[in-house]
């Protein structure tokens, strides 16, 4: 199916532990994003890529990490999560100069 | 530090009133701004404006930008219960294409 999708689309974890959430999208866009929505912020840009091999730091890093191997996939990792990484994280994709379009989110909850 | 500013934070209406959202920015070398509308999932795109004083028109929905006074105004006419979301602005602005998201403006239209 064409488009922008996320998995898992819910995931509760522990503290400490080490989680991957994974975006693909069959564009084929240069740029992917990663945000984290929580109330009273909003969304957070985390990581963002503007090509394979490109990643570059966005508003709230700390914690993550990201890889762009190859243009289709972005994943998100927590490599140790703690609990104020509970959050909805959305990847988004786009090509220059162009809206953003949205996968459909991962709600994370880390005990 | 690019800034975005949403007003009012929520706002509740009767249908078939008339609202206007408003969205003031700070960035260093602005590129558009993107109006996104949030339902309980990923948001989904509206509008995207790069030039000042050209309305941007769908339907009940129109856009305006203000490139000079550095703010944009979302209205909405003749809304109805399906108008109610979350209405999102962002920012693309600098030397890269990171989006600088508002915190929103939470619309509920009652019956």
């Amino acid at each position: 199916d064409a488009g922008i999708t996320q998995s898992p689309r819910y995931k509760i974890t522990e503290t400490g532990r080490q989680v991957t959430l994974m975006c693909h999208q069959t564009w084929s866009h240069s740029y992917m994003f990663w945000y984290r929505q929580d109330l009273g912020h909003g969304l957070r840009l985390i990581y963002y890529s503007a090509a394979a091999d490109i990643t570059d730091k966005g508003e709230v890093p700390d914690g993550y990490v990201v890889s762009r191997s190859k243009t289709e996939n972005f994943p998100l990792t927590l490599e140790s999560a703690t609990r104020s990484q509970t959050s909805v994280y959305f990847c988004a994709s786009s090509e220059v100069l162009d809206e953003q379009f949205f996968g459909p989110g991962t709600r994370l909850t880390v005990l | 530090e690019d800034k975005v500013v949403q007003s009012p934070l929520s706002l509740v209406v009767h249908e078939g009133d008339t609202v206007t959202l408003n969205c003031s920015y700070e960035v260093t070398n602005f590129r558009s701004l993107l109006w996104y509308k949030q339902e309980k999932k990923a948001p989904t795109f509206l509008f995207m404006l790069t030039s000042s004083g050209i309305e941007k028109k769908s339907g009940r929905l129109s856009s305006i930008l203000d490139k000079k006074e550095l703010f944009s105004i979302l209205n909405i006419t003749a809304t109805q219960t399906g108008d109610s979301a979350v209405y999102l602005c962002a920012v693309e602005g600098g030397s890269n294409y990171k989006l600088t998201f508002g915190k929103g403006t939470l619309l509920t239209v009652n019956p």
